[in-house]
């Protein structure tokens, strides 16, 4: 099965900082890869997410990049802010591209990111 | 955060009891979820359905049941067998086949063993 592989576990920055988490993932054939956030006693919600057909994406502060070949993918968290502290999970899922969702998703163990005044 | 819902929030059991876990959704979504969070492990899952009257293991399907009966509905039962079932507990769905693979959560019921 899938094994999905989280580092830093847990990360510290400054605010207006970058911070970066990433993940490695086993299965060659995952090909969707969501990131989570979740806030203390919350529930997790997704932030952004990637399909293998595409290397980068971005939303505003927010930018996720895949690489296939070495199978590892990064959370880009540019210009921190106080309410970016949250803990951060990665996850990977196998699926047809077309027909899209249903899919179980394997989950990285967390990083714990706080941004500090 | 409306859609998806589970109850009750806080739940005590004592040993050697069944508990049932609720999760409702009315997203009209194919596909659900339980999985079980423990401090620095992740999420793991449990059991998961992809349509109604069907459903498979996940990673750590040992003491516990699921049905899905309804499409709006996936409970989870906590047996006796399970050796540590102290955690908290996320229900979630998603659209399934012909949808995204966003998956969505609920609020969680965090389970304590007396």
């Amino acid at each position: 099965g899938e094994n999905v592989e989280q580092h830093p576990s847990t990360l510290s920055v400054q605010e207006g900082d970058s911070a970066v988490i990433k993940c490695t993932y086993s299965d060659s054939a995952s090909n969707y890869f969501p990131w989570y956030k979740q806030e203390l006693g919350k529930r997790p919600q997704l932030i952004i997410d990637i399909r293998s057909n595409v290397g980068e994406k971005k939303d505003q502060r927010i930018a996720v990049t895949l690489n296939k070949t070495a199978k590892h993918f990064s959370l880009h968290i540019t210009e921190t802010q106080p309410e970016d502290s949250a803990v951060y999970f990665c996850a990977a899922s196998r699926g047809d591209i077309l027909t899209g969702g249903g899919n179980k998703l394997t989950f990285g163990t967390g990083t714990q990111l706080k941004v500090e005044l | 955060d409306g859609g998806i819902t589970q109850s009750p929030k806080y739940l005590f059991r004592k040993e050697g009891q069944n508990v049932t876990l609720s999760c409702e959704q009315n997203l009209n979504h194919d596909a659900m979820y339980w999985y079980r969070q423990d401090p620095g492990q992740g999420l793991r899952l449990i059991y998961y359905s992809q349509i109604v009257n069907d459903f498979q293991k996940g990673d750590i399907a040992e003491g516990y049941s699921v049905s899905r009966e309804k499409k709006e509905s996936f409970p989870l039962t906590v047996t006796s067998a399970q050796k540590n079932p102290t955690a908290f507990y996320l229900c979630a769905s998603s659209r399934g086949r012909g949808g995204r693979n966003e998956q969505f959560f609920g609020p969680g019921t965090r389970l304590t063993v007396l």
